[in-house]
């Protein structure tokens, strides 16, 4: 079983929708939780950290379940600029900061 | 905010060549780098952590002799791939978070694009 999984998508999102996803993660004991999305062809950027209460930032909304161990990403008022691939990644406790990462989630708007 | 530079960007190299990629941090310290490779479509594949002032660690499965790690300061990692072949060519991304701070997030660098002709 991989430590972070995800949905591959695409998830093929009409101009201005809603789309959300999510991911599972295996380790128990991991401490801080965080989405980026990469490019095609480009490095992962930071989207937003995910907190235990949730969060949001401005149109993307995370949410974080540690019983069930997922954390999830909506995405509100989707733009053209929002297709991307989305990287859950966690990062587990006392792994030295080695991160685990999905393999993304890739989200497709059209027009 | 953070920010992690890399270079080159590109590199397209006849096969028998080492090829070198530095990764620095601009505006903080960073005692811990990490390098990772990713073929396409395929997720970030952690090969090493790169440790200021000591021995990288190496993932299971990575040669230390073929991809050398030297991390001499605390804003500088480097990355050789020695006598580099085209199953080498890839992308290779480096990544760092604050020194000391913990659960802060990482920052990639902008990634190298190694062809291995």
């Amino acid at each position: 079983r991989k430590e972070v999984e995800q949905d591959p998508g695409p998830f093929n999102v009409p101009e201005g929708a809603t789309v959300a996803f999510n991911c599972t993660y295996s380790n128990s004991a991991s401490q801080s939780f965080f989405w980026y999305r990469q490019d095609c062809r480009k490095e992962p950027k930071l989207l937003m950290s995910v907190y235990s209460s949730g969060n949001e930032d401005g149109r993307f909304t995370a949410q974080l379940n540690r019983a069930s161990q997922y954390i999830s990403l909506l995405i509100r008022d989707s733009k053209l600029s929002d297709s991307a691939t989305y990287l859950c990644v966690v990062l587990p406790t006392d792994s030295w900061g080695k991160l685990q990462f999905g393999a993304g989630t890739q989200v497709v708007v059209t027009p | 905010g953070a920010v992690v530079s890399q270079h080159p960007s590109r590199v397209i190299c006849k096969s028998g060549t080492s090829v070198k990629i530095e990764c620095r941090s601009l505006d903080f310290q960073a005692t811990t780098m990490f390098w990772y490779r990713q073929f396409p479509k395929q997720s970030l594949m952690l090969m090493a952590t790169s440790n200021e002032g000591s021995k990288a660690t190496y993932e299971q499965g990575v040669e230390k002799d073929k991809f050398l790690i030297n991390h001499a300061s605390l804003t500088l990692s480097t990355l050789t791939v020695t006598s580099a072949h085209p199953e080498d060519s890839s992308f290779y991304i480096c990544s760092a978070s604050r020194t000391g701070v913990d659960g802060q997030p990482q920052h990639f660098g902008d990634g190298t694009r190694l062809s291995i002709l």
